[in-house]
Order: structure tokens, then sequence, then C-alpha cells
């Protein structure tokens, strides 16, 4: 099986601007997740899509949104974008089932940098 | 909300040595599952081993294995005969029997000396 993919790997933007990340989850994967990632703040949880719908949300203001479409795929939006908004976004994806067997897979993540 | 501690920011192991990685986690909930999670430089996170909280016995995975201690709610990660390929964060982390929400810990950097 193809593992979680994400697009783009790297992105530059300027304070203000609104940014777009996408993420492929495996094949048969229901659920995604969607974490930030900063030196100082180690994995944070920004939200989680299961089956179109947001079914778990960090605490994050509402410049962060995302959505799940039809075949898993998944998007965040970032929109007005500050410099502390630079860092490392994860997904992770899984069967989102909340059984014994579920696990999160990751991504490599896309290193959005805001200048 | 849970949360997970890894006091730990950094550790260093000599080449073949054992290591061990602290975790501590505060929840109230008696049903979930904990993970250790790696992330090698500039690379793609991986899981390491996982265990669920109502198995007494210790997960293992050939040279990686855990020490649950539910009472103390501690979930230490042991790396045996340690390589350079084992130099990487290392995130410890729990998910609730009843959610999809993962908690995090800050992450423990290990270097590996050859």
């Amino acid at each position: 099986k193809a593992g979680v993919t994400q697009t783009p790997r790297y992105l530059i933007k300027t304070r203000g601007q609104q940014v777009t990340l996408s993420c492929s989850p495996i094949s048969g994967h229901r659920s995604v997740s969607w974490y930030q990632q900063t030196p100082g703040q180690g994995l944070q949880f920004l939200f989680e899509y299961f089956s179109e719908t947001q079914r778990n949300k960090g605490n994050f203001p509402g410049r962060f949104s995302g959505r799940q479409f039809s075949n898993s795929r998944s998007e965040m939006n970032v929109s007005t974008l500050e410099l502390g908004d630079s860092a490392l976004y994860l997904c992770a994806s899984s069967m989102g089932l909340w059984g014994d067997t579920d696990t999160q897979y990751f991504g490599p993540g896309t290193r959005l940098t805001v200048l | 909300a849970q949360t997970v501690t890894q006091s730990q920011p950094e550790m260093s192991v000599q080449e073949a040595e054992t290591v061990t990685l602290s975790c501590t986690y505060d929840t109230s909930e008696s049903d979930y599952y904990l993970f250790w999670y790696k992330q090698p430089p500039s690379r793609q996170m991986i899981l390491v081993i996982r265990q669920e909280a109502y198995k007494q016995q210790n997960a293992t995975e050939n040279r990686f294995s855990v020490n649950f201690q539910k009472a103390a709610k501690s979930f230490s990660l042991k790396i045996s005969d340690s390589q350079l390929g084992d130099a990487a964060m290392y995130f410890c982390a729990y998910r609730s029997a009843a959610g999809n929400q993962f908690y995090f810990g800050t992450g423990t950097s290990l270097t590996v000396i050859p």
C-alpha cells in the first residue's frame, strides 16, 4: 500500500497570504488528522476529519480550517498567515474506527515558512 | 485534556548500548492506548511500538520494548543494542479508547555515538 502523501513538501509565503495544504491518506483509511509541529511546542493537534466531517478539533484560531473529500483526501487551509504559523504541518491517517488496532500513520509533512 | 510529558529533551547513547526514554501521562480514563513514534532527521514519523492499557504484558518489538506502569502512569521506551539508525526524535503519544485524538509529548532527541 502507498503511504500517506502530502503536497507540497515546501512552501514559502508572506504574512497576510493564505495557503492550502493537501493530504492523501492510505487507501482504505477514512480518518485524517492534522498536526502543527514546531521545535518548542512539539506536535499540536489541529483537527481530525472522518467521512467528510470534522470529528475533533484542537485549540487553534479560526484561521485554520480544513475539509475532507469523499475519497478521504483532506485539505487544510490557513488564512491571513502570521510569522508564527511557520512550522511543519503533518497529516496522519487511520481507519478512524477507534478500534483496538487503530493506529495513525504519518505523512512526510509540509514545511511552511512565513516571511 | 490528557497531557503527555517527556522530561528528557535530549539523550545520548553509545552504539550497542541500551538507553531508556521516559514518558509520563495524565488521564482519568481507564482504557487507552500508548505509542512511541520515531522521527528521523528530515524523515517521516513512523510507529515504533504501541501498548494497550488493558494489557499487563509489556509490548516488545525486536530491540524496542516498553515498561508500562499503569498505576504510575508511566510508559518508558527501552532501546537495546542501539544502532546509528536509531538516532531520531522520539515522541510518546496517548490515545483514548473512545476517541481518535492523539496527544503527543514534546519529544526526546536521541543521539547515538559511534
